[in-house]
């Protein structure tokens, strides 16, 4: 059965220092989402790609905070620098095409920052 | 923002006894899909119910849609220890450029 990937699964960084998620979505789904998901709440969406566009990044901290998926496939989300209050997991979904489909979710990575 | 509201927000039961969650929202919606989430699986998809559906069947799942009320209900038969988890409903409201609209969710436990 296709999944989504992730990695890192776990990450531990100290505040200001730069992380980096990686996402592999499901082949053959054209949008891509990366969520955070802080303890005890639902997803919160930070970005949205169809193939290689954002559709969406209005929930982006774009002070901090940078998504790319160069060539409409694997995507790359980033931290830098990161803060105490960034501390979540973070989600990747894909899905074939928009939000009328379901979405499948990759296991996260969640993040810890001291 | 958060379209979504489930309640109750935890529910405890036996095993073998009937669940039922609820989620109520706020604007029109194309539709409305509820998910699991577990520590072993991560977010898995259950059921999408669009907003021209009143009631959808997935196995030991019942969901129903209530647009009037801008609610909806999802219920699990006969529960099992594996149903334990936290459950979402999520939103792709009409007014939000169809962003998928995430609420608080439930959490489920079954007791042996």
């Amino acid at each position: 059965e296709a999944e989504v990937a992730q990695s890192p699964r776990y990450k531990i960084t100290e505040k200001s220092q730069a992380v980096a998620f990686w996402c592999d979505p499901i082949s053959g789904h054209a949008t891509l989402y990366w969520y955070r998901q802080i303890l005890g709440q639902g997803p919160e969406l930070l970005v949205q790609f169809q193939d290689e566009s954002v559709v969406d990044d209005s929930q982006l901290p774009k002070d901090r905070f940078s998504a790319e998926r160069l060539k409409g496939v694997d995507s790359t989300l980033k931290i830098q620098p990161a803060e105490l209050g960034d501390s979540a997991m973070y989600l990747c979904a894909s899905s074939l095409a928009g939000n009328r489909n379901e979405q499948f979710f990759g296991p996260g990575t969640r993040l810890t920052v001291l | 923002s958060q379209q979504g509201e489930e309640d109750p927000q935890a529910l405890s039961i036996q095993e073998g006894e009937n669940a039922t969650m609820n989620c109520s929202y706020k604007t029109s919606i194309n539709n409305l899909q509820w998910y699991r989430q577990n520590s072993g699986r991560g977010l898995v998809h259950l059921i999408l119910i669009r907003s021209n559906e009143r009631e959808k069947h997935s196995g030991r799942l019942r969901v129903t849609l209530d647009t009037s009320k801008k609610s909806s209900s999802l219920l699990i038969t006969a529960s099992r220890a594996a149903d334990t988890a936290s459950y979402f409903c999520a939103t792709d409201a009409m007014d939000s450029n169809y962003q998928l609209i995430w609420g608080a969710g439930t959490k489920l436990i079954i007791k042996p």
